[in-house]
């Protein structure tokens, strides 16, 4: 079956870490991945997108990975602050042009 | 970046009513919109795809005759809701891309539909 799961539920980490999350997919062949930051109550909101022949991308103090052979992607905040506190979502997009949400994780940054 | 907009934001209902939730683009052509279910502490379920001018294609398990979608122009879905019940108080979120937008998918602030 097909399945998209990241990592844990809840990652907690101190202020000024780098927070990793990470994406794990099966029987999927995504064209690209995205990742989304969700606050409680309202919609996602876009962040990043990797292509399937994309390795790395970065953007200011965010950096996501991208391995097909592992169906993996990795998402990292530098530097992280209490305001990145949030829920973050990972999503492919196969070739069907359907979207397909994972399972979030909820992300504390602790002052 | 572009905008997508969704009204009402929240709405309560009696059970065996319809209701009815428009998404809108601001500032593109949407020439696809997905709608999606999320309960809470939940991720996002994609019910249906639609788009302009064709017929919604509803994922697995959604009933198509229980959510009607209606992608009738360039910038407006709707999602109806018929005959809600209690178990289809969820939050109701739209998306839309489109071609002047790159591949992004840009999301509403989502509809709170509480049927009571």
């Amino acid at each position: 079956s097909q399945k998209i799961e990241q990592n844990s539920e809840a990652l907690n980490i101190q202020e000024g870490k780098t927070a990793t999350l990470t994406c794990n997919y099966t029987n999927y062949s995504p064209a690209y991945l995205q990742w989304y930051r969700q606050d409680p109550g309202r919609g996602p909101v876009f962040l990043l997108l990797i292509r399937e022949n994309e390795k790395e991308k970065r953007k200011e103090r965010l950096k996501v990975t991208f391995d097909t052979t592992l169906k993996q992607s990795l998402f990292h905040i530098t530097a992280s602050q209490p305001a990145d506190s949030a829920t973050y979502l990972c999503a492919l997009k196969n070739t069907g042009n359907q979207f397909y949400f994972g399972t979030g994780t909820s992300l504390t940054v602790i002052p | 970046g572009a905008v997508v907009s969704q009204h009402p934001s929240w709405v309560i209902c009696k059970s065996g009513t319809s209701v009815k939730i428009e998404c809108r683009s601001l500032d593109f052509q949407a020439t696809t919109m997905f709608w999606y279910r999320q309960f809470p502490k939940q991720s996002l379920m994609l019910m249906a795809t639609s788009n302009e001018g064709s017929k919604a294609t509803y994922e697995q398990g959604v009933e198509k005759d229980k959510f009607l979608i209606n992608h009738a122009s360039l910038t407006l879905s709707t999602l109806t809701v018929t005959s809600a019940h209690p178990e289809d108080s969820s939050f109701y979120i739209c998306s839309a891309e489109g071609t002047s937008v790159g591949n992004e998918q840009f999301f509403g602030p989502g509809t709170r539909l509480t049927v009571l």
